[in-house]
């Protein structure tokens, strides 16, 4: 079955300190994955995408298809980073979406 | 700059009654989706389109239906409100074939009494 699991449902990290927002997915082919934000009071929105394997805000993600992961990273946590983030994975142009990860930075 | 708006930012509705939900957008996308976003659940889609006139059922339709009348606007219909669907409902729009690419309106939370 196809699947996107976050393990985290909160992540608290102190300002300056590195994040990694774990994702892992189940799909039977060639995964396309997505990172989208939702900032406080503001509206969802993609992050980024593995294909382009760009890096958004500092963060970045790579795809581990031997741990079928894509695990959002930053070196250095900044406050404007709290919000809730969402792994997706694209299937049959449909997206899977995980159940999200809060992250909150401490100053 | 693509814009996703939805009718109400928040809504109180009874128990039994027909609520409807509409999302307009202005980037003449193919796609329009409908989900409901829940603490610990994620997204979850629960009707989708690629065409006016065209709908298909998502992860959790039941309770639920849609209409696309016009290629802009998607309506998610509630026909008989339960206190189960109380929650965050989400409109998105893509292109077609960028259905990962996704524009999300910003939202309408439901509150069935």
């Amino acid at each position: 079955a196809q699947r996107v699991t976050q393990p985290e449902k909160l992540l608290s990290v102190f300002k300056g300190a590195p994040v990694e927002l774990k994702c892992n997915y189940s799909y039977s082919g060639s995964p396309e994955l997505f990172w989208y934000v939702q900032y406080s009071r503001q509206r969802l929105q993609l992050l980024l995408r593995h294909i382009s394997r760009e890096s958004i805000k500092g963060f970045t993600a790579d795809l581990n298809k031997g741990e079928t992961s894509f695990h959002l990273k930053k070196p250095f946590a900044q406050e404007e980073d709290s919000a809730m983030y969402y792994c997706a994975l694209n299937s049959n142009y449909q997206l899977i979406w995980g159940a999200g990860t809060k992250l909150i930075i401490k100053p | 700059d693509v814009k996703v708006t939805q009718s109400s930012r928040y809504l109180v509705k009874r128990t039994g009654e027909k609520v409807f939900l509409e999302c307009v957008q202005d980037m003449d996308h193919e796609n329009m989706f409908w989900y409901r976003q829940d603490p610990g659940l994620g997204l979850r889609l629960i009707y989708f389109s690629y065409d006016v006139k065209m709908k298909e059922k998502g992860d959790i339709p039941e309770g639920y239906s849609v209409s696309r009348e016009k290629k802009e606007r998607f309506s998610l219909i509630l026909e008989s409100a339960s206190t189960n669907q109380t929650s965050m409902y989400l409109c998105a729009s893509s292109l077609e074939g960028l259905a990962y690419e996704q524009y999300f309106g910003p939202g309408t939370r439901l509150t069935v009494t």
